[in-house]
């Protein structure tokens, strides 16, 4: 089982550029979340898709920001008009089922906008 | 919504001594508690979890206790060595609603040789 794979694991943007981010869960998991990581601070929950559909988007900002997980394919965290402050890294994790069952977690893409 | 407070922000133990790191949280709904490890510049890895029919759990040098009434839980690891420096996070899950984990601001384990 390969894991969670996330890429790229570095994405440099100048502002106001767009970031894409991917995530491919860990097979037979149909959950995926996404966290956002500041440095030397924890982790913020952002999103939660299950194939086709957002469950949770309540951490995501309303603006700029935009998650998506398609019937194929993988989940795609998407920023628009990236800012100096978006500048993180970025989890994604995946679980077969939500209830009691652990996150698995991918090795994050680090964002850096200059 | 859940919170989760985490104590201490920094802790430095000599190796073979104990560790112990606290959380608490503000959802008695809450029903699952994970802790997970990041090494620096790594993804963050579960080292153990418990759920709230159980009030401790034990593998190896690693002990999770959970009091449910006080709404908080605890990590404890035991023979410290220098690897187990990192920083640890906790997390709780609320029953129902979207089953995310909220995850404590996490606690930088320094395990001196």
């Amino acid at each position: 089982n390969a894991g969670v794979m996330q890429n790229p694991r570095h994405l440099v943007r100048r502002r106001g550029q767009e970031a894409r981010l991917r995530c491919s869960p860990m097979k037979g998991h149909s959950h995926v979340y996404w966290y956002r990581q500041l440095p030397e601070e924890g982790l913020k929950f952002m999103v939660y898709l299950q194939k086709e559909n957002i469950i949770d988007e309540s951490g995501m900002p309303k603006e700029r920001f935009s998650a998506e997980f398609p019937k194929e394919g993988p989940s795609i965290l998407r920023i628009q008009q990236v800012v100096r402050g978006d500048s993180a890294a970025y989890f994604c994790a995946s679980s077969p089922s939500g209830a009691n069952s652990p996150l698995h977690f991918g090795n994050g893409t680090r964002l850096t906008v200059t | 919504g859940e919170n989760v407070e985490q104590h201490p922000s920094t802790l430095s133990v000599q190796e073979g001594d104990s560790a112990v790191i606290k959380c608490t949280y503000s959802d008695s709904a809450s029903n699952y508690f994970p802790w997970y490890k990041q090494e620096l510049g790594k993804r963050p890895q579960l080292i153990i979890d418990i759920r709230s029919n159980v009030g401790e759990k034990k593998d190896q040098r690693i002990a999770v206790t959970l009091n449910k009434t006080a709404k908080h839980f605890s990590l404890h690891i035991t023979e410290t060595q220098p690897e187990d420096s990192a920083v640890y996070f906790c997390a709780a899950r609320p029953q129902g609603g979207s089953e995310k984990l909220v995850f404590g601001k996490g606690t930088k384990l320094t395990v001196n040789p």
